[in-house]
């Protein structure tokens, strides 16, 4: 079974440019995550999508961040314009269960993608 | 507001001991707790989960201890064996809650042979 995919893995970028970043999660997974890990801290959720709807984009910050979950496969996260504050690693995750149920909730993460401001 | 806490960012042991990982959590509204393990340029991997209705869980070498009125649970890993040295990352949901998951800091762990 093939993981998630994530492209790119790495990209450095000046501030104020823009940036965007894909996902390809597994297979039949209904649910998407995209996740912000700055360094020395744990993945904060950034936007959870269920098939092509948004289920919790409470932490993603709209001013300059968006993403979206075309035909609910492959999802695209864009920065504009980007802050040096935005360097991170930004993660991608895909699980089964759908929102409201009490299936297994096991996130599976792709390797991420090295954001560096500059 | 740190929900969810390792406060040890690293872990030194000797290889065939036993290694130890804390987390304490403040929301009693979590109830499904899980540790993830992350090599470098790698993306997180789900190792074991526990839910609030059971103290331990067992997988091999991973057991997961919960005290849910300390608000703390543990990972212990015994043998630890070179290959587990990474980043630990605890994280907690409350699946009444979207299942969104709130992760800790990490905790380095190194497995000297």
């Amino acid at each position: 079974e093939a993981g998630v995919a994530q492209s790119p893995r790495y990209k450095i970028i000046e501030k104020r440019q823009s940036v965007a970043f894909w996902c390809n999660p597994i297979s039949g997974h209904a649910t998407l995550y995209w996740y912000q890990q700055i360094l020395g801290q744990g993945p904060k959720l950034l936007i959870q999508f269920q098939n092509n709807g948004v289920v919790d984009d409470s932490q993603l910050p709209k001013d300059r961040f968006s993403a979206e979950r075309l035909k609910g496969v492959d999802s695209t996260l864009k920065i504009q314009p980007a802050k040096l504050e935005d360097s991170a690693v930004y993660l991608c995750a895909s699980s089964l269960a759908t929102f409201g149920t009490s299936g297994n909730n096991e996130q599976f993460f792709g390797p991420g993608t090295r954001l560096t401001v500059l | 507001d740190q929900q969810v806490k390792q406060n040890s960012p690293s872990l030194s042991v000797q290889e065939g001991r036993i290694s130890i990982l804390n987390c304490d959590y403040t929301n009693s509204m979590f109830d499904y707790f899980l540790w993830y393990k992350k090599y470098p340029a790698e993306g997180p991997t789900f190792l074991i989960s526990i839910s609030s209705i059971k103290d331990k869980n067992e997988d091999g070498r991973f057991t997961v201890f919960l005290n849910k009125s300390a608000k703390h649970l543990s990972l212990h890993i015994v043998p630890s064996q070179p290959g587990d040295s990474a980043v630990y990352f605890c994280a907690a949901s409350a699946r009444s809650r979207m299942d969104k998951l709130v992760f800790g800091a990490g905790t380095i762990l190194r497995v000297k042979s």
